[in-house]
């Protein structure tokens, strides 16, 4: 029962254009999400998040949008850097959440081309 | 400030022989999660200590288990181990444990390969 999916593997934009990753989510309960960016051989570091209260956080060129009533949430990267190319993951949390337990999504690889 | 430290970075083990991993977390940083990554599949929750005892658990068999001691420090360990336990294990750490805002910061990850 996969409640986080993202269903692009992967995602391949020009340097300078937007960068539009996806994420949808089955569980009404969640309450706050969150975005990780992976580099090989390299544990996921903290990108940005969002609690269920908000539609919108904005970060420098990080933009995450939240949509409940379709449960979806989406990453905008403006502009893309090849730097910012490695795996992104979206994660989730509910309410009455016992602790370290997020749910995550499968990844989408972004390759930013020069 | 140092991050989390897991150690050993790559193992190479047989089936039915069992593993022991280690993680470190950010110093004053309590709570202690595993996760297990596999392509395709994203990160699965293994299981999170916090003042050593163990606050939640995902739907692993009980071949995984984990532990921590008074120093936050914890280890994890595979018994019997199986092909599909190949993967990257990853820890990571946070200040407190059960907030809902809470924000995990991981180690570098041990690549387990199960021959």
């Amino acid at each position: 029962d996969q409640q986080v999916k993202q269903n692009s593997p992967s995602l391949s934009v020009q340097e300078g254009r937007i960068s539009i990753l996806n994420c949808d989510y089955t569980n009404s309960m969640f309450d706050y999400f969150l975005w990780y960016k992976k580099y090989p051989a390299e544990g996921p570091t903290f990108l940005i998040s969002i609690s269920s209260i908000k539609d919108k956080n904005e970060d420098g060129r990080f933009t995450v949008f939240l949509n409940k009533s379709a449960k979806h949430l989406s990453l905008h990267i403006v502009p893309s850097q090849p730097g910012d190319s490695a795996v992104y993951f979206c994660a989730a949390s509910k309410r009455g959440n016992q602790g370290g337990k997020l749910i995550f999504g499968q990844g989408t690889e972004l390759s930013v081309k020069p | 400030k140092a991050g989390v430290t897991q150690t050993p970075r790559y193992l190479i083990k047989t089936r039915g022989q069992q593993v022991t991993l280690s993680c470190s977390p950010i110093s004053g940083h309590r709570s202690v999660s595993w996760y297990q990554q596999t392509p395709g599949q994203g990160l699965q929750f293994l299981f999170e200590y916090f003042s050593e005892t163990q606050r939640n658990k995902g739907n692993f068999p009980g071949r995984f288990s984990g532990r921590q001691f008074s120093n936050s420090r914890s280890e994890m360990n595979v018994s019997t181990l199986e092909l599909g336990d190949s993967a990257l294990y990853l820890c990571a750490s946070s200040l407190v444990s059960g907030a809902t805002n809470e924000k995990l910061f991981f180690g570098s990850g041990t690549q387990l390969s199960v021959l």
